[in-house]
């Protein structure tokens, strides 16, 4: 399996424009996670999903952010209107764990997306 | 990442201070020590990082002995809704998802706090 895949690896865009980050989880993947990652914040969790469906999206900053997963091979995390303290390093991770093994179970990480909003 | 040990499970009651430590004998260099907490339902929130001494937030504190081996999280004066499960988590930051590949959780301490 080529594992998790994410595009676009680097994103410039300006402030106000709408930004939408992609994933491919791994294969047979029951659970998808969206994670964003600062250096003063360190790596906090968006939002996750089971099956497809959003379990809790308690992490995601603002209504700016919103995601999606239609099917279980592709997710979108999406920033509509960006803003420069949206700059992060945006990782997509997958796993085998579901409901409440959900986070006992490894998380394989894609690549991530660097985003930077001017 | 580095393997971490912590207790399955603490006991504490509102008013006291709780602290929950972590064992990670392999930490390398780069690593960086790392807690979250989660609610019941909900994915883990970051609570607090460090590297080595003492960093303390709005929330916690993290204190890291010399040889950084360990790791004991202080909560102050906790409160019925400090009740969470809490991970503690060694790695390489600003962590390279891609590189490094995988993150476990784990099991975490269940805290619980009464009144």
């Amino acid at each position: 399996d080529a594992g998790v895949i994410q595009s676009p690896r680097h994103e410039v865009t300006e402030m106000g424009q709408e930004v939408t980050l992609r994933c491919k989880p791994i294969s047979g993947h029951n659970s998808l996670f969206w994670y964003r990652q600062t250096m003063m914040r360190g790596l906090e969790l968006l939002i996750y999903f089971n099956n497809n469906v959003p379990i809790d999206d308690s992490g995601m900053p603002e209504d700016r952010f919103s995601a999606k997963m239609p099917n279980a091979s592709f997710s979108t995390l999406k920033i509509q209107p960006s803003e420069p303290r949206d700059s992060a390093v945006y990782f997509c991770a997958s796993s085998l764990g579901i409901g409440i093994t959900t986070f006992q179970e490894t998380q394989y990480f894609g690549p991530g997306t660097r985003l930077l909003v001017l | 990442l580095a393997k971490t040990t912590q207790p399955i499970s603490m006991d504490s009651y509102e008013g006291q201070e709780v602290n929950i430590t972590c064992s990670h004998n392999n930490i390398a260099t780069n690593d960086y020590i790392t807690w979250y907490q989660q609610f019941p339902s909900q994915g883990p929130r970051f609570i607090i990082q460090g590297y080595k001494t003492k960093v303390t937030n709005e929330v916690a504190s993290l204190f890291i002995p010399a040889d950084r081996k360990s790791s004991t999280l202080s909560l102050p004066r906790v409160s019925l809704s400090d009740t969470a499960v809490y991970y503690c988590l060694v790695g390489d930051m600003p962590w390279d998802g891609g590189s490094q590949g995988n993150l476990i959780f784990g099991k975490g301490t269940k805290l619980s706090v009464k009144p």
